[in-house]
Formats: structure tokens, sequence, C-alpha cells
């Protein structure tokens, strides 16, 4: 069982390069989620899909993007890195969205010099 | 308890003994919550839920315990094994609808052998 896979592990991204952060899930889930998580902290939430083609914003969105154009796939992208966004980054996906646990990634370590 | 600070709270209990970590939340229109266990360099696992029509539930030594009129949460964990070190967060339905789980900020559990 895969659940969620999140690719790359690690990465290290020069000020103002931009990269693009993997979540893939074999669960048929219909919703996904993209969390930040700095040291020693809970977790934020960056952004959000109810499904194919929905995204919506979550309370840290500035300076990401996301899409959605399948069920398994929600990528994460970083258009110009800043200090500020190095976190370790944590996609999770969900069979519904408030009454169903969801299930989480291992993670991306993104650290940013 | 949750932390309003930076950092998390930690709690230390001695191998064999019982646990007990707290949380507050902050919407009283939420009807569903979890715990969630974070081991160091590894995404966060669901451990138990519950729904609001209950008051305690159980799992493998494992009891959550939900006072709605105080809005508190309690995870106990029995007889607790060094494999129990790791943060726990609790997470909390909010709004409902299609509006995300909610995080609390976690604590600490570290367990003395």
């Amino acid at each position: 069982n895969a659940g969620v896979t999140q690719t790359p592990k690690f990465r290290i991204l020069k000020i103002g390069q931009s990269m693009t952060l993997q979540c893939a899930q074999d669960m048929n889930h219909n919703y996904m989620y993209w969390y930040r998580q700095d040291p020693g902290m809970g977790l934020k939430l960056i952004y959000y899909s109810v499904g194919a083609g929905i995204t919506d914003k979550g309370e840290v969105p500035n300076g990401y993007n996301v899409s959605r154009s399948t069920t398994e796939d929600f990528p994460l992208r970083l258009e110009l890195a800043a200090p500020s966004q190095t976190s370790v980054y944590f996609c999770a996906s969900s069979q519904q969205g408030t009454n169903q646990p969801q299930h989480f990634g291992d993670g991306t370590r993104l650290s940013i010099l | 308890g949750e932390s309003v600070g930076l950092h998390l709270p930690t709690l230390s209990v001695q191998e064999g003994d019982n646990s007990i970590i707290n949380c507050a939340y902050s919407n009283s229109a939420s009807d569903y919550f979890i715990w969630y266990k974070q081991e160091s360099g590894k995404g966060p696992q669901f451990i138990i839920d519950i729904r609001s029509n209950m008051d305690k539930r159980q799992g493998q030594r494992v009891t959550v315990l939900l006072n709605k009129t105080v809005k508190h949460l309690s995870l106990q964990i029995a007889a607790t094994q060094p494999g129990d070190s790791a943060v726990y967060f609790c997470a909390e339905n909010g709004a409902g609808g299609n509006t995300p789980l909610v995080f609390g900020k976690g604590t600490r559990l570290s367990v003395i052998a």
C-alpha cells in the first residue's frame, strides 16, 4: 500500500529558483491538502482541493501555487523561492473533507539558501 | 496541553506509566476530532478519532475522551512505551462542510526508560 507519496524527500534551492513538490495518492481520495511545518511548530495549511479541477487557499497560500488536474496528483509549486519558505512540506489526502481522517505522506524537507 | 507560544509543550513520562495529553479545541460547532502521532522525520499518523455523539472511545492502549461542555479533548496512553515518544496533535473539523481539519500545535511526549 503506497498511500500518499511525496517527492523529492529533500531539496536545497537558491533564492529565486522555482520548483514543484510532487504528491500522489493511490486511495482514490477526493480531498488533498498541502501543509508546511516549521521546526517545533504545528501544521499550517497552504492549499487544499476537494476534487479534480478545484483548489482553495488555506492559511498561508502566499508564494505558492497548486493545480489538481487528476484525482491522484496534487503538485505544489514555488515560483520564486524565499528563505521564509524553508520548511518541511506535507501532503495529505482524505476520502471526504471534515469527517474522515487525513492520511499524510512523509514530507519534503526544503531548504532555501 | 496545547501551546500558546512558539515551542511545543513537553510531557515526560516514565516507561510503563500512563500518559495523558490534553487539547483545548476552539470551535463549539466541531463534531469530529482526531489524534495524530508524529515521529521524528515522518508524517503525522492517525491514532484514533471520535465524533461528538460520544464521550469516550477506546483503541489499542489508547483512549480518547471528549468533554464538549468545556471544549476539551484528551488522549490517554496506557503503559507508555519508548516507541510512544513523539509529537501528538489533536485536530477538529471546525466549521464543517468542505473546510479542512484544524490542527492544534502539538505536545511532545518523552518516555523515560
